[in-house]
């Protein structure tokens, strides 16, 4: 089993949608999870960062992180055609011992 | 700019010829790393400086050497390469190692002829 489970998409939705995107992961020692937005031709930018179990929001962006689960999901509210972008999920453990482990991305595209 | 700042942008090299990536971040972190983008891959994690000390080497081949002069440089050195190591190369610093949000450049894309 992969570490970091995240489906590729293609995700094709309408202008205005709530998208919901989502990995899994099997370490249960992972406790910084992040989201990174990398659009065509670009490095990957952070987009969302938490730390252990809960939410946070940010504008139209809401990071959930259920550890019980494995569980980490991104919502976008009033999608955008600008939110078209790959978005990739990461988490680590901390400390000298961890480094960003990441998704394989999904594909997302908006269409107007 | 995002603060890191990746040199070529695009690169064609022969299986003979010996090249180098360049890396330049201009944030005051201590953590820079080397990341491999393939398609339909996740990032694979290649090099790791943190204070300019190489902390992990994730397995890779010898014909890629990085070399980290100070905390705000990086390099990666390439020669005798092979075509499937074809791909956009990655550079990323990090105030901490792993615990704190990654800033990427815009990489490098490397095609091997």
């Amino acid at each position: 089993q992969k570490e970091v489970e995240q489906d590729p998409g293609p995700l094709s939705v309408p202008e205005g949608a709530i998208v919901s995107l989502n990995c899994t992961y099997s370490n249960s020692a992972f406790q910084y999870f992040m989201w990174y937005r990398q659009y065509s031709r670009k490095g990957p930018e952070l987009l969302m960062y938490t730390y252990s179990s809960g939410n946070k929001e940010d504008g139209r962006f809401t990071a959930q992180v259920d550890k019980s689960s494995k569980y980490i999901s991104l919502f976008i509210r009033d999608s955008q055609p600008s939110d078209s972008a790959t978005y990739l999920c990461a988490m680590s453990e901390g400390g000298s011992q961890g480094n960003l482990i990441f998704g394989k991305g999904t594909k997302l595209s908006v269409k107007p | 700019e995002t603060g890191v700042t990746q040199t070529p942008r695009h690169l064609v090299m022969g299986m003979t010829n010996k090249k180098s990536l360049k890396c330049e971040q201009h944030l005051g972190h201590n953590a820079m790393y080397w990341y491999k983008q393939s398609a339909k891959k996740p990032l694979e994690l290649m090099f790791v400086y943190n204070f300019k000390e190489q902390t992990e080497n994730n397995s890779v081949p010898s014909r890629f050497s990085p070399e980290c002069p100070n905390s705000s440089h990086l390099f990666l050195h390439l020669h005798t390469l092979q075509p499937e190591d074809s791909a956009l190369y990655l550079c990323a610093s990090s105030q901490v190692q792993g615990a704190s949000g990654y800033t990427f450049g815009s990489g490098t894309r490397l095609t091997v002829v």
